[in-house]
């Protein structure tokens, strides 16, 4: 597609129960990331993809959080055990590159998920 | 925040005024960028300014840079209701692939 893709726009579940997140980024693009942002915050890092491995995993809060990318194109991060305080909108971006010459990050609308 | 902050966090002015939004920072830096975001949605990337320049203009945008204080500035010239978002300033690390945003400042512009 023309930009980044994520999908479900909006998802509401049950606390412990677990959710999968999707991320379509724009072809060609090597780079991938995860960031988390809470109602009226600052975006916080969760990871990082260069093709399909992970350099940087720093950002995961928890063991209840992992992401995987394959195929260089599409990831999925999953949160096992959903808490209430997993609630928050996750943001998928893509570039050409990551690295010291990382470019624009183009940013898709977001999946939010709502943890009751 | 994760890496630096932007201040002020709130900021209202009049349409036609300008308006100048800060970012600080704590490591060196290869590039900083800045990103829009209206309510509800993804953030728009707006302006990258590279470690080794001092001043970037595009449209009504002008972005500096000290990297001697590690700071960088926004400035929107001749503001219009329709700039009413949050921005964010992002910055890229010599020694880490992430790009690590600052809080963020919300801009209200009033018609």
């Amino acid at each position: 597609g023309a930009g980044v893709s994520q999908s479900p726009s909006n998802k509401v579940t049950e606390k412990g129960k677990d959710v999968e997140l999707r991320c379509d980024p724009i072809s060609g693009h090597t780079a991938l990331y995860w960031y988390r942002q809470s109602l009226g915050q600052g975006l916080e890092f969760l990871i990082y993809f260069q093709g399909n491995s992970a350099p940087d995993k720093s950002g995961l809060p928890s063991d209840r959080f992992s992401a995987e990318r394959t195929g260089g194109s599409v990831s999925t991060l999953t949160i096992q055990r959903t808490q209430q305080e997993d609630s928050a909108v996750y943001l998928c971006a893509s570039s050409f590159r990551a690295g010291t010459n990382t470019g624009e990050l183009f940013f898709g609308e977001g999946s939010r998920l709502t943890v009751l | 925040s994760q890496q630096g902050e932007e201040d002020p966090q709130a900021l209202s002015i009049q349409e036609g005024e300008n308006a100048t939004m800060n970012c600080s920072y704590k490591t060196s830096i290869n590039n900083l960028q800045w990103y829009r975001q209206n309510s509800g949605r993804g953030l728009v990337h707006l302006i990258l300014i590279r470690s080794n320049e001092r001043e970037k203009h595009s449209g009504r945008l002008r972005v500096t840079l000290d990297t001697s204080k590690k700071s960088s500035s926004l400035l929107i010239t001749a503001s219009r209701a329709a700039d009413t978002a949050s921005y964010f300033c992002a910055q890229i690390n010599t020694n880490a692939g992430k790009s690590t945003f600052g809080d963020g400042t919300t801009l209200t512009v009033k018609p």
